[in-house]
């Protein structure tokens, strides 16, 4: 099962705007990282935020954990076309990642 | 480095078929994951393997096995071949440290995407 929901499931915007999608899980966690996978390939790591990490960068991307709220957001600056992909929030029990179910971004050139 | 590789990237069964895919990590890296991916479920552990051993295990039945050989390549093989698994399968390496608890950060392959008829 889907440790969360992310939101918003599909997202389009167009180049040079900011996009901002959120993640929600359901227990406690050591981490929260977030994945992006274009068009049916694999996934590839962008970021990863400690349980006592609020806030993160790197690059373009912004990432805001709030533990208490259970919910963290990805914040991609500028974007690009090339930024058009699903991104995925998942958090770490052991050795498994746990998955939210992905917000579709398009970027419009 | 070369990243994680998966073969076959596609594959054409039929239902009562049985399949083996096959993952090979970023060198150097002991521990293995393999994931499914499905419009409907998203993306589900399955299992994972590190020194050989299954590690910890997802909730799919048992037409879904595994395993890791020596050089830390590692195969999937789903028996009995449904409809529902029709998916892209993923495989992830990861380097745990000296005591062998997993890194956070998994590396992906591109997937085998697995099409039932």
């Amino acid at each position: 099962s889907q440790q969360g929901e992310e939101d918003p499931q599909a997202l389009s915007i167009q180049e040079g705007e900011n996009a901002t999608m959120n993640c929600s899980y359901k227990t406690s966690i050591n981490n929260l990282q977030w994945y992006r996978q274009n068009s049916g390939r694999g996934l590839v790591h962008l970021i990863l935020i400690r349980s006592n990490e609020r806030e993160k960068h790197s690059g373009r991307l912004r990432v805001t954990l709030d533990t208490s709220k259970k919910s963290s957001s990805l914040l991609i600056t500028a974007s690009r076309a090339a930024d058009t992909a699903s991104y995925f929030c998942a958090t770490t029990s052991g050795s498994r990642l746990t998955f939210g179910e992905g917000t579709q971004l398009t970027v419009n050139p | 480095k070369a990243g994680v590789t998966q073969t076959p990237r596609y594959l054409i069964k039929t239902r009562g078929q049985q399949v083996t895919l096959s993952c090979s990590p970023i060198s150097g890296h002991r521990s293995v994951s393999w994931y499914q991916q499905t419009p409907g479920q998203g993306l589900q552990f399955l299992f994972e393997y590190f020194s050989e051993t299954q590690r910890n295990k997802g909730n799919f039945p048992g037409r879904f096995s595994g395993r890791q050989f020596s050089n830390s390549r590692s195969e999937m093989n789903v028996s009995t071949l449904e409809l529902g698994d029709s998916a892209l399968y993923l495989c992830a390496s990861s380097n745990p440290g000296l005591a062998g608890r997993s890194s956070d950060t998994q590396y992906f392959g591109p997937g085998t995407r697995l099409t039932v008829l």
